[in-house]
C-alpha cells in the first residue's frame, strides 16, 4: 500500500489566489513527520514546511501552511496569494520513527504539478 | 555556504557499462541519503548512511547497485552493468545526524541525470 498519496491531476490557480494541494498518508507509527517539497523545472528540491505528528498546531511558514488532520491522515498544503514563481511540482513526504531520533528515510508521493496563471 | 554537490550533472552511458555517481554533502552533516527519481515520478529511496555505515540499504533495487561513503563525507553510488531502466535522476541529500526530534531537514543536491542507451 502506498504510504503517501497525491492524487490530484495538474492543478491550476490564478495569480494572487489561494490553492490547496492534497496529501494523504498511511502509517501505524505514532511518531512521524510530514514534509512538503517544491521542485521547479530546474530540478532542485526545495523544502517548504514540516509538521510533526505530535505538534498541536498546524505548521505555517510565510505563504505556506499545512492543514493537518491527524484522524483523517491528511496533510494538505495551502499556498496563499499564489505567485508565478510557485509554478512547480510539489511533493509530500513522510518520515517515520522520528521519536527514536533515527535519521530514517523520506517516503515521497508522486507529486502534483501546479501552474499559476497570470 | 556550500550546499550538497553532485557530479557529474549529466551522464550518458551504454547499456552494460558501469557508472559512478558522486555526492559531496554539506560540511558537518553526518547523515547522507541517495534517492532516485524516474521521469514524472516521486523520489524513491535507495540507501542511507550515518557516518560511514549504511544502516538502511533497503531501497537498492538490485545487487548491481552499491554505495560507499568514506571519511564521513563523500559518497559514491556505483551501478554495474547498467540497464535502460536505470535511467533516472539520482539525487543525494544530507542532514545533521544529531537525531532527536523529527525535523532534521534533508538538503538536496542538484542531482545527476543518468541516461542509459
Amino acid at each position: 500500500a502506498q504510504k503517501i498519496t497525491q492524487t490530484q491531476p495538474g492543478m491550476f490557480v490564478q495569480e494572487k489566489e489561494a490553492v490547496t494541494l492534497d496529501c494523504t498518508y498511511d502509517t501505524s507509527d505514532p511518531s512521524y513527520g510530514l514534509f512538503w517539497y517544491k521542485q521547479p523545472s530546474s530540478g532542485e528540491m526545495i523544502f517548504l514546511i514540516y509538521q510533526g505528528s505530535y505538534d498541536q498546531q498546524n505548521a505555517t511558514e510565510g505563504r505556506y501552511s499545512l492543514n493537518f488532520q491527524k484522524a483523517r491522515k491528511s496533510a494538505n498544503l495551502v499556498i496563499s496569494a499564489s505567485q508565478l514563481g510557485d509554478s512547480a511540482m510539489y511533493f509530500c513526504a513522510m518520515r517515520e520513527r522520528v521519536r527514536t531520533g533515527a535519521n530514517s528515510k523520506l517516503t515521497f508521493g508522486k507529486g502534483i504539478t501546479l501552474s499559476v496563471r497570470p | 555556504g556550500a550546499g550538497v554537490s553532485q557530479s557529474p550533472s549529466n551522464k550518458v552511458t551504454e547499456k552494460g557499462k558501469d557508472v559512478e555517481l558522486r555526492c559531496d554533502p554539506i560540511s558537518g552533516h553526518t547523515a547522507l541519503y541517495w534517492y532516485r527519481q524516474s521521469l514524472g515520478q516521486g523520489l524513491e529511496f535507495l540507501i542511507y548512511f550515518q557516518g560511514n555505515s549504511a544502516p538502511d540499504k533497503s531501497g537498492l533495487p538490485s545487487d548491481r547497485f552499491s554505495a560507499e561513503r568514506t571519511g564521513g563525507s563523500v559518497s559514491t553510488l556505483t551501478i554495474q552493468r547498467t540497464q535502460q531502466e536505470d535511467s533516472a535522476v539520482y539525487l543525494c541529500a544530507s542532514s545533521l545526524g544529531t537525531g532527536g526530534g523529527g525535523y532534521n531537514e534533508q538538503f538536496f543536491g542538484p542531482g545527476t541525470r543518468l541516461t542509459v542507451l
